[in-house]
């Protein structure tokens, strides 16, 4: 069964400093890999998506991911944060078996921005 | 702007009274989920419709039902609500096909007194 871990459940950070979200998973076929934003009291924003080709992925907000296929990890990264980067964090997989694919999400990251 | 659009915002309802959540898209997606999200915690599929064939979770209670009218509208009805479905309830769309990303409502957030 596929499964996603997100291994740090809060993250506290300095503004402008870097920042890195961790996410692996677990699957035993090809997979497409999701991060989503979720602000206070709102739902769910794609923040960026590897489907195939180039393993670095280019998000908005000045966020990126690696995909690394060995480790089966896929870490979200932001070189200088922002207070308005505070939200919670989802990496998601979905296993492309079908032409519908379920989500997996994983627990979520909560990143807090400190002034 | 194209978007996925839950009413109520908020919902409070009284213990074991029926009530309904609304979402709808200008999306003109194929695929509408459910989910619910308590605290702290990743959102939790409860069904999805397949243009309009119904796929339930496997773990979600009998007490919450779904009606997709047509393509841009999708309602979740709970049918006795206890003090445990308290929760924010988001609304999700899709394309069709491998590898599409959703698309959410921003939700809402149901009260039970």
């Amino acid at each position: 069964a596929q499964s996603v871990t997100q291994l740090d459940s809060q993250v506290p950070v300095f503004e402008e400093a870097p920042v890195e979200l961790r996410c692996n998973y677990s699957s035993s076929v090809s997979v497409y890999l999701f991060w989503y934003v979720q602000y206070p009291n709102q739902g769910l924003q794609l923040l960026l998506k590897y489907l195939s080709g180039s393993t670095l992925v280019k998000g908005i907000n000045g966020f990126e991911a690696e995909f690394n296929k060995s480790q089966t990890s896929f870490h979200l990264r932001k070189p200088s944060v922002h207070i308005s980067d505070t939200a919670e964090y989802f990496c998601a997989v979905t296993v492309g078996k079908t032409s519908y694919d379920k989500v997996i999400f994983g627990p979520g990251t909560s990143l807090s921005v400190i002034p | 702007d194209a978007m996925v659009i839950q009413n109520p915002r908020y919902q409070v309802t009284q213990f074991g009274k029926p009530v309904t959540l609304s979402c709808s898209q200008t999306l003109n997606h194929n695929v509408m989920y459910w989910y619910q999200q308590k605290s702290s915690q990743a959102p939790k599929l409860l069904f999805h419709y397949y243009d309009k064939d119904f796929n339930n979770e496997a773990d979600t209670p009998d007490n919450f039902q779904s009606r997709r009218p047509n393509t841009s509208f999708c309602f979740l009805d709970i049918r006795s609500p206890g003090l445990g479905d308290a929760a924010m309830y988001l609304c999700a769309t899709s394309r069709r096909g491998k590898g599409q990303p959703q698309h959410f409502g921003d939700g809402t957030r149901l009260s039970i007194l």
